[in-house]
């Protein structure tokens, strides 16, 4: 089942922060973030297990709560190559590493 | 980070005819692949798993005679779109993971796109 994101679009101003969530129905392994631009490929940024553990590098990290089966994606201090399309891939234990995305939440940052 | 490279990034083919997309680990090996279609603004939508050395495994709607998945070695999938139509003009994604699907967080490498347009 596909996991919900929220908010679906977010336009900031270079320095603003945002949070992007992810919520599934189902119980969860591990969740994966990943940066799409424009006609490319995504980009990994991080993976978080079950476990309620916070993972960060730089000015993005993220939390996985395992009892809410949610995870949230934090951007501080935006920079303009943040810009792109932000998605959540969620990883059951019966899965076998097979991916189910979110829909996906568009954030622009502006000058 | 590891390297998935896929190719072409582009093709434009004429509605009946066949199209292979490859998927190709530079720097280790993929025992399992992902193929994955995405339509503008939309989602990654997982079409099938395809395994090195056995037959790939669909998602449910996914027509396996249509899209042809083989995974022949450890370092390469192709995917081959059978008598395209205009209906299948989409961005086509590989992924790959450098352990055994067992369920176990990997992280998946993409590769580039491919972006097809039958006309």
């Amino acid at each position: 089942q596909q996991p919900v994101q929220s908010p679906q679009a977010v336009i900031l101003r270079e320095g603003e922060d945002a949070v992007i969530n992810c919520s599934s129905s189902k119980a969860l392994y591990s969740v994966h973030w990943y940066r799409q631009k424009h006609g490319e490929a995504p980009v990994f940024l991080m993976i978080l297990l079950k476990g309620g553990e916070q993972k960060g590098h730089e000015k993005i990290s993220a939390s996985f709560n395992e009892k809410k089966q949610q995870s949230s994606l934090y951007l501080t201090a935006s920079q303009l190559s943040y810009s792109g399309t932000y998605f959540c891939g969620t990883e059951r234990e019966t899965s076998g590493s097979r991916l189910t995305f979110g829909e996906g939440t568009q954030l622009t940052v502006n000058p | 980070g590891a390297v998935v490279s896929q190719h072409p990034s582009r093709v434009i083919c004429k509605s009946g005819t066949s199209v292979k997309i490859e998927c190709r680990s530079l720097d280790f090996q993929a025992t399992t692949m992902f193929w994955y279609r995405q339509f503008p603004k939309q989602s990654l939508m997982l079409m099938a798993t395809s395994n090195e050395g056995s037959k790939a495994t669909y998602e449910q709607g996914v027509e396996k005679d249509k899209f042809l998945i083989n995974h022949a070695s450890l370092t390469l999938s192709t995917l081959t779109v059978t008598s395209a139509h205009p209906e299948d003009s989409s961005f086509y994604i590989c992924s790959a993971i450098s352990g055994p699907a067992t369920g176990v967080n990997t992280e998946a490498f993409f590769g580039q796109g491919t972006r097809l347009t039958v006309v």
